[in-house]
């Protein structure tokens, strides 16, 4: 159960795009198409932002999108707005456990 | 409203237990399966434990196995986790979470509560 590889930090300009990676193992990430991704504010619950790999929750704009290849997946953030800066975590099934990265700081310059 | 409310937490010496609680409403709690993560002060978040809705089906991170047990009532609308031989390391806000309309907490985890800070040390 050792937890998915995500860059520490990643910063971008408002109106820039920016790409998180998440690298696991073919018994995470590789092995099934539930890999989520979590958005968390100083203090705040996480919060879901993409789900089955590439699914976005009501409510979530489509700024945010999320692929897979291979054991690593992306989480793509168009369009930078200052109230993107957060902590980003992705999470994946791994047959009767879950495994969630590091965690990365995004910082809208 | 979706409401996920933790309650329990508190300071315990090393070797101590505790049971945390979370109540749940504006949804089928019964129909539902529900997790408990964790966050380690300043640290990334960390799955701990599964339960099914019927409770039939029970999952567990190799570094609470044998410790800790979740269970839930759904006559309550409430999830619990017990926790023993408490160790520092166990210092974290633990968080109930659920798939909500996802369904399957395979896909992920839509609903959150706020979380209830439990530390370990004497």
């Amino acid at each position: 159960q050792s937890a998915l590889t995500q860059p520490r930090s990643v910063s971008g300009s408002p109106g820039q795009s920016v790409t998180i990676s998440c690298t696991g193992t073919s018994s995470d990430v590789g092995g099934y198409n539930y890999v989520s991704w979590y958005q968390q504010h100083p203090g705040k619950a996480p919060k879901l932002m993409i789900y089955d790999v590439s699914k976005r929750p009501s409510g979530v704009p489509d700024r945010f999108s999320g692929s897979k290849s291979g054991n690593t997946a992306s989480l793509t953030i168009s369009g930078l707005q200052a109230e993107d800066e957060a902590d980003y975590y992705c999470c994946s099934y791994a047959g009767i456990y879950w495994v969630f990265g590091g965690g990365t700081k995004l910082t809208v310059l | 409203e979706v409401q996920l409310v933790e309650s329990g937490g508190g300071l315990v010496q090393p070797g101590g237990s505790l049971r945390l609680s979370c109540a749940a409403s504006g949804f089928t709690f019964s129909s539902y399966e529900m997790n408990w993560v964790r966050q380690a002060p300043g640290k990334g978040l960390e799955w701990v434990s599964y339960i099914s809705s019927s409770g039939s089906t029970i999952y567990y991170a190799d570094s609470v196995k044998g410790r800790f047990t979740i269970s839930r009532d759904n006559a309550k609308n409430s999830l619990y986790l017990q926790m023993n031989s408490l160790r520092a390391e166990d210092t974290a806000v633990y968080y109930c979470a659920s798939p909500g309309g996802l369904y399957s907490s395979k896909s992920g985890f839509d609903y959150w509560g706020q979380g209830t800070l439990v530390t370990v040390s004497s």
